[in-house]
């Protein structure tokens, strides 16, 4: 069956530090990827998309950027932080019937 | 411009009676849509779909309708339990593309026992 992974679950970070959240999917192969953020008492607004390694959409432009280094690989990073960076990030896949199934997400907090 | 609107950010429902979450849509070239519901710190779960070629999808408890002249769908939950208290979140697809999701905003339910 398919899982997808995602860490750290909780993330403290300063204003002007670097991110890096990783997200990794497990029985299935060239999935399509995508990071969300859920800032605080709003909906999911999706960031970027990934249709294959290498391959990235970004959808907002903003302070964060992606990349897919391997088929179930997708990663989420920034050089330096925002205190508007802070947010609930969730990375999903695309099973079958259209469906993206979520990972258990990642609390950032900027300070 | 959001696509995709919940104007009701909470709803509370007697434990047992039905509840009603409502979603509308702008972009007539959505053709498939969805429910997630969400506790928090937690992703989204699938909860359930239907197709623009429907008008109504059913899994047990759980019926989405959808009105494609109004631009409009709906979740009822029948009963409703107070293990559905959570955060529902409707999404949009255009299928020929990408699919992306377009989410709403989020309707907090509470089920009062």
């Amino acid at each position: 069956s398919q899982t997808i992974h995602q860490w750290p679950a909780t993330l403290v970070q300063p204003v002007g530090s670097p991110l890096s959240l990783e997200c990794t999917v497990e029985g299935t192969s060239n999935p399509n990827l995508y990071w969300y953020r859920q800032a605080a008492g709003r909906g999911l607004q999706l960031l970027f998309y990934s249709v294959g390694i290498g391959q990235i959409s970004s959808e907002v432009p903003q302070n964060l950027s992606a990349s897919r280094p391997q088929d179930r690989q997708f990663i989420l990073s920034s050089k330096k932080l925002l205190l508007s960076d802070s947010g609930f990030y969730l990375c999903a896949w695309k099973g079958a019937k259209n469906i993206q199934y979520f990972g258990a997400g990642t609390r950032l907090s900027v300070l | 411009d959001q696509q995709v609107k919940q104007n009701s950010p909470s709803l509370s429902v007697q434990e047992g009676r039905i509840s009603i979450l409502n979603c509308d849509y702008t972009n007539s070239m959505f053709d498939y849509f969805l429910w997630y519901k969400k506790y928090p710190a937690e992703g989204p779960t699938f909860l359930i779909s239907i197709s623009s070629i429907k008008d109504k999808n059913e899994d047990g408890r759980f019926t989405v309708f959808l009105n494609k002249s109004a631009k409009h769908l709906s979740l009822h939950i029948v009963p409703s339990q107070p293990g559905d208290s959570a955060v529902y979140f409707c999404a949009a697809s255009d299928t020929s593309g990408t699919y992306k999701y377009i989410f709403g905003t989020g309707t907090r339910l509470k089920v009062l026992a």
